[in-house]
């Protein structure tokens, strides 16, 4: 696709479940940047891959959270034991790397009830 | 550290009438500036960028120009429509040797437009 797919677009899940949220980057988009944002707020920065591996995962909150990028390409974000706190708008983008712009996906809300 | 303060809303206009929503920052060396908008229920689109100092963002008929000498990039536009309602972030972005380039955005403002 043409921008930065994310998927579930929802996701509803009950307090002490495992969740994987899905980010398709922009087609040969080195850079992919996960983001939290919770409501009222900006996005907080979580992780960020340059090709397969994380070059900064300092935004982590826990050992909850952990992503992956095998490929380079798509990223999954898990997490385990969810908590209600983890309730929040997930954002994904891409940049072409070596510049300083990113490209957002619609992200996908979570809901820990 | 790097950071982001921009103005609290919510802010209401009336159509046509004049935008300023304030935004300073501070960063450790020479960030990129931006502001992105984001509508209800989507993610956050670009809407326009600074990559230094008095280099001025345009699109949509909004702008804001990079002001290293007030660490400033303040978003205007001189007549607001009521598509203009939505969220919008200002951020920075600073290109690191090992980190890439790590956003960091302001808490966001909030704009409604009333015809």
């Amino acid at each position: 696709g043409a921008g930065v797919s994310q998927t579930p677009s929802n996701k509803v899940t009950e307090k002490g479940k495992y969740v994987e949220l899905r980010c398709d980057p922009i087609s040969g988009h080195t850079a992919l940047y996960w983001y939290r944002q919770s409501l009222g707020q900006g996005p907080e920065f979580l992780i960020y891959f340059q090709g397969t591996g994380a070059a900064d995962d300092s935004g982590l909150p826990n050992d909850r959270f952990f992503a992956v990028r095998p490929e380079g390409s798509v990223s999954t974000l898990k997490i385990q034991r969810t908590e209600r706190g983890d309730s929040a708008m997930y954002l994904c983008a891409s940049s072409p790397g070596g510049g300083p712009e990113a490209f957002f996906g619609q992200g996908t809300r979570l809901t820990v009830v | 550290g790097n950071s982001v303060t921009q103005m609290e809303g919510p802010v209401t206009l009336s159509e046509e009438a004049f935008l300023t929503i304030n935004c300073t920052y501070t960063a450790t060396g020479y960030p990129s500036l931006f502001w992105y908008v984001q509508y209800p229920g989507e993610g956050l689109q670009l809407l326009l960028k600074a990559t230094k100092a008095d280099d001025k963002g345009s699109n949509k008929g909004f702008e804001a120009t990079y002001r290293k000498e007030t660490t400033s990039f303040h978003l205007e536009k001189g007549s607001v429509q009521v598509s203009d309602s939505a969220v919008y972030f200002c951020a920075l972005s600073e290109s690191l040797s090992n980190t890439g380039n790590q956003f960091y955005f302001g808490t966001g403002t909030s704009l409604t437009v009333i015809p």
